[in-house]
């Protein structure tokens, strides 16, 4: 199947600092894209929609100036946690779609953010 | 999208067949029964997706009722590394608002 990259996998920041995940689909390209966030023993829930070029569309009690997402090009996004706090610590996942009706989208590896 | 039940949690011995039901009693037309997995600590995996015929890819094959309102994921041979939490979607077709459920832990055993 395709490749989508998720870098960091684990990052560790302070409380009030800002971090940068990155999502990049490597042989396809992603005409949409979409953040996910997963806490210990629960499921995915979607934060975010983002469709290159555009602004990203956020689900209901996601803070948009809090998680900034970026989809500058067809094979790139990014998600920005401002201002970290330790109930932000989780584990965020990307996915990336060609955009093609009734065909899969595939996933990053995750990123493990933990903010002390 | 339609809502799925999954049961909790599976068995499976080594070497033998891995059959994991879904149900999706509310599944529309259009909607079409997507399998991903998810191995712990990482993003979940592609495995199958179907509309109404049976599905059979180098991973599993996707088995629906005639009515559609379920279905059940077939791993012929399950291995340790298949061990994993799978998850059963239905999906009018772009991915979004998938709805994820806990879906199914499956401890695949030496």
């Amino acid at each position: 199947g395709a490749v989508v990259s998720q870098h960091p996998s684990w990052v560790i920041c302070k409380s009030g600092t800002s971090v940068k995940i990155e999502c990049r689909s490597l042989d396809f390209q992603a005409t949409t894209m979409f953040w996910y966030r997963q806490f210990p023993k629960q499921s995915l829930m979607l934060m975010a929609t983002s469709n290159e070029g555009s602004k990203a569309t956020y689900e209901q009690g996601v803070e948009k100036d809090k998680f900034l997402i970026n989809h500058a090009s067809l094979t790139l996004s990014t998600l920005t946690v401002t201002s970290a706090h330790p109930e932000d610590s989780s584990f965020y996942i990307c996915s990336a779609w060609t955009g093609k009706m009734n065909t899969e989208a595939f996933f990053g590896q995750g990123t493990r953010l933990t903010v002390v | 999208d339609a809502k799925t039940t999954q049961p909790t949690s599976m068995d499976c011995a080594e070497g033998r067949a891995a059959n994991l039901p879904c149900n999706h009693s509310t599944i529309s037309g259009n909607e079409y029964v997507y399998w991903y997995r998810q191995i712990h600590s990482q993003g979940p995996q592609y495995i199958i997706h179907g509309l109404k015929n049976n599905e059979t890819n180098e991973m599993a094959s996707l088995i629906i009722t005639e009515d559609r309102k379920s279905s059940t994921l077939i791993l012929p041979h399950a291995t340790l590394r298949d061990t994993a939490v799978y998850y059963c979607i239905a999906s009018a077709g772009n991915n979004r608002k998938l709805i994820w459920g806990l879906g199914t832990s499956l401890a695949v055993n030496p």
